[in-house]
């Protein structure tokens, strides 16, 4: 079975700082990772996706993420955020035919 | 362009009827999903379905019942049976079972 946990229900951050927004899984076999964005009423967007090789993977938006197998983490940050990177951000594993999603991160960019 | 229309965006019904939610995609896909989404719990899968006429229930099918008599076309039916169908509900395809899936932009469901 596979899990998701996002560790953070809400981060709030000023304009231009950094945020990390961190995310763990659990899974007994091979699994493919992911996170998507939400903005309200919407649904979800692709921001980046790690299936095999480098274990840096960048994304849209200024977004990357790092895998870590051995503390399976897959957290994702952002050097500089914008107001516009308001939104609601969910990790994802997929190791089989299920995506499991985790219960999301809402970031709230403050001017 | 390519994508996956969900409508209506927004639909309310009264307690004790059925009703269905359409999806359908341009994306050739093969795989199709329904997810449910509610504050705080993420996203939770109700049916999926990776060929046509065929679909497999998720961790959520109970008060739920879907088709796949087209590979474009995956409607949710949501029953009476659903004890609190008030919701805003995903549907997604992906290329294969275990890839990056297209969401549509989602129908908000009140029960009333």
């Amino acid at each position: 079975a596979q899990s998701v946990t996002q560790l953070d229900s809400q981060v709030p951050v000023f304009e231009e700082a950094p945020v990390e927004l961190r995310c763990n899984y659990s899974s007994s076999v091979s699994v493919y990772l992911f996170w998507y964005v939400q903005y309200p009423n919407q649904g979800l967007q692709l921001l980046l996706k790690y299936l095999s090789g480098s274990t840096l993977v960048k994304g849209i938006n200024g977004f990357e993420a790092e895998f870590n197998k051995s503390q399976t983490s897959f957290h994702l940050r952002k050097p500089s955020v914008h107001i516009s990177d308001t939104a609601e951000y969910f990790c994802a594993v997929n190791g089989g035919f299920k995506t499991i999603f985790g219960a999301g991160t809402r970031l709230f960019v403050k001017a | 362009d390519g994508g996956i229309t969900q409508s209506p965006k927004y639909l309310f019904r009264k307690e004790g009827q059925n009703v269905t939610l359409s999806c359908e995609q341009n994306l050739n896909h093969d795989a199709m999903y329904w997810y449910r989404q509610d504050p705080g719990q993420g996203l939770r899968l109700i049916y999926y379905s990776q060929i046509v006429n065929d679909f497999q229930k998720g961790d959520i099918a109970e008060g739920y019942s879907v088709s796949r008599e087209k590979k474009e076309s995956f409607p949710l039916t949501v029953t009476s049976a659903q004890k609190n169908p008030t919701a805003f509900y995903l549907c997604a395809s992906s290329t294969q079972a275990n890839t990056e899936a297209f969401f549509g932009q989602g129908t908000r469901l009140t029960v009333v």
